[in-house]
């Protein structure tokens, strides 16, 4: 079985500074991670995935994710934060043979002006 | 444009009445998934969907029904034995391995 945990249930950063969100997770395969992005009463929309190939995965929004085995992270980040990156980010991981994600309980990121 | 479709956005029912909440998708994907949203917990799998005429209960399923007759669709029912149906409820559809997800229907019980 696989799970997620996600470090964090509220995260403020100033506008600029970096943004870095947590994620680690248990899989007894190798995985594949996933992270989402949900605006206020939205659906989530897909920032990146990592499907074992580069271990440092680029998404939309100037967001990356780097793998680490050795540490079961897939923690995500920013260089800038921007006002619009205020939402809530949630870290998934895709194990085994059943193709059902699990999620994590999700972070709420906030950009302060 | 391809995508997720779940209607109605916003729904407000009174208690003891059965809710359905639609979701069509027009991606051809064979896997469906139903979560359910409450605020600090993420999302929870209610039903979900690999092939049509067959479906699976996920980790909260009861008070909840579900149907796969065709392809693109994949009704949610939330029945009066559902204690607490007050929720975001979310839809999607996977392709290898990626959910696509639809825009939510929040459901109030009144």
């Amino acid at each position: 079985a696989q799970s997620v945990t996600q470090l964090g249930s509220h995260v403020s950063v100033s506008e600029g500074a970096l943004v870095l969100l947590r994620c680690n997770y248990s899989s007894s395969v190798p995985p594949y991670l996933f992270w989402y992005v949900q605006y206020p009463n939205q659906g989530l929309q897909l920032l990146l995935k990592y499907t074992s190939a580069a271990t440092l995965v680029k998404g939309i929004n100037g967001f990356e994710a780097e793998f680490k085995k050795s540490e079961t992270s897939f923690h995500l980040t920013k260089p800038s934060a921007h006002m619009s990156d205020a939402a809530e980010y949630f870290c998934a991981v895709l194990g085994g043979s059943n193709y059902k994600l699990t999620f994590g309980k999700g972070t709420l990121l906030t950009v302060n002006p | 444009d391809g995508g997720i479709t779940q209607s109605p956005k916003y729904l407000f029912r009174k208690e003891g009445q059965n809710v359905t909440l639609s979701c069509e998708q027009n991606l051809n994907h064979d896997a469906m998934y139903w979560y359910r949203q409450d605020p600090g917990q993420g999302l929870r799998l209610i039903y979900y969907s690999q092939i049509v005429n067959d479906f699976q209960k996920g980790d909260i399923a009861e008070g909840y029904s579900v149907s796969r007759e065709k392809k693109e669709s994949f009704p949610l029912t939330v029945t009066s034995a559902q204690k607490n149906p007050t929720a975001f409820y979310l839809c999607a559809s996977q392709n290898t391995g990626e959910l696509f997800f639809g825009e939510g229907s929040r459901l109030t019980v009144l």
